[in-house]
């Protein structure tokens, strides 16, 4: 597609939920990214992947956050029983290559209460 | 840790004046260096991007890089209203497993008054 397509863009779950949220990078980027950015804050790195392996997962605050991408195209981040500090801007990227610039998709606002 | 520090700002420039943003790095390592614009409530947008020591040009926008000093900056001149957002500082950490990944900084938040 033209650009990174996120989804849901809103997402409000209740405390102890569990959530999906999706990405479909642009066509061809080997390179996938998922940050987690906070009001006020920069964004911060969860995991990478190259193709359909996970290279990098250290970004990843705890074992409830789970992420994959089977075929090495649409990535899905899963977030297991989730909690209020959970709360943020979800943002997937992608890239060509290693060491080029991302582009972002618009991200998704979950909301847990 | 590797660290990206950016002045959190706000940095207030009237319009028509050169705003000058400022960021530096921990990880001597580091190869690729970007500015990222992000308007309130958007996602971020990339402007720049510097891997060699110098000066790059892109229309209004000028980045600079030092690799002996860490430093990085973006300069944007005769600045716009529509300017004002926040510009993050990005820089690739290349520690072996994971060559892909970005450190940003927190950013700083630009007002370009009319």
């Amino acid at each position: 597609g033209a650009g990174v397509s996120q989804s849901p863009r809103y997402k409000v779950a209740k405390r102890g939920q569990d959530v999906a949220l999706r990405c479909d990078p642009i066509s061809g980027h080997v390179s996938l990214f998922w940050y987690q950015q906070a009001l006020g804050q920069g964004p911060e790195f969860l995991t990478y992947f190259q193709n359909e392996a996970q290279l990098d997962k250290s970004g990843l605050p705890s074992d409830r956050f789970f992420a994959e991408r089977p075929e090495g195209s649409v990535s899905t981040l899963k977030i297991q029983r989730t909690q209020q500090e959970d709360s943020a801007v979800y943002l997937c990227a992608s890239s060509p290559q290693v060491y080029y610039g991302y582009t972002f998709g618009s991200g998704t606002r979950l909301t847990v209460v | 840790q590797k660290e990206v520090e950016q002045n959190s700002g706000p940095l207030s420039v009237p319009e028509g004046a050169i705003a000058s943003l400022n960021c530096t790095y921990s990880d001597r390592g580091s190869q690729s260096f970007f500015w990222y614009r992000q308007y309130s409530g958007k996602s971020p947008e990339l402007i720049m991007s510097i891997y060699s020591n110098g000066d790059k040009e892109d229309g209004r926008f000028t980045a600079q890089l030092n690799k002996a000093s860490q430093y990085v900056s973006l300069l944007i001149r005769d600045s716009q209203p529509s300017d004002s957002a926040t510009y993050l500082c990005a820089v690739n950490i290349d520690y072996g497993g994971s060559q892909g990944n970005l450190i940003f900084g927190k950013g700083t938040k630009l007002s370009v008054k009319p």
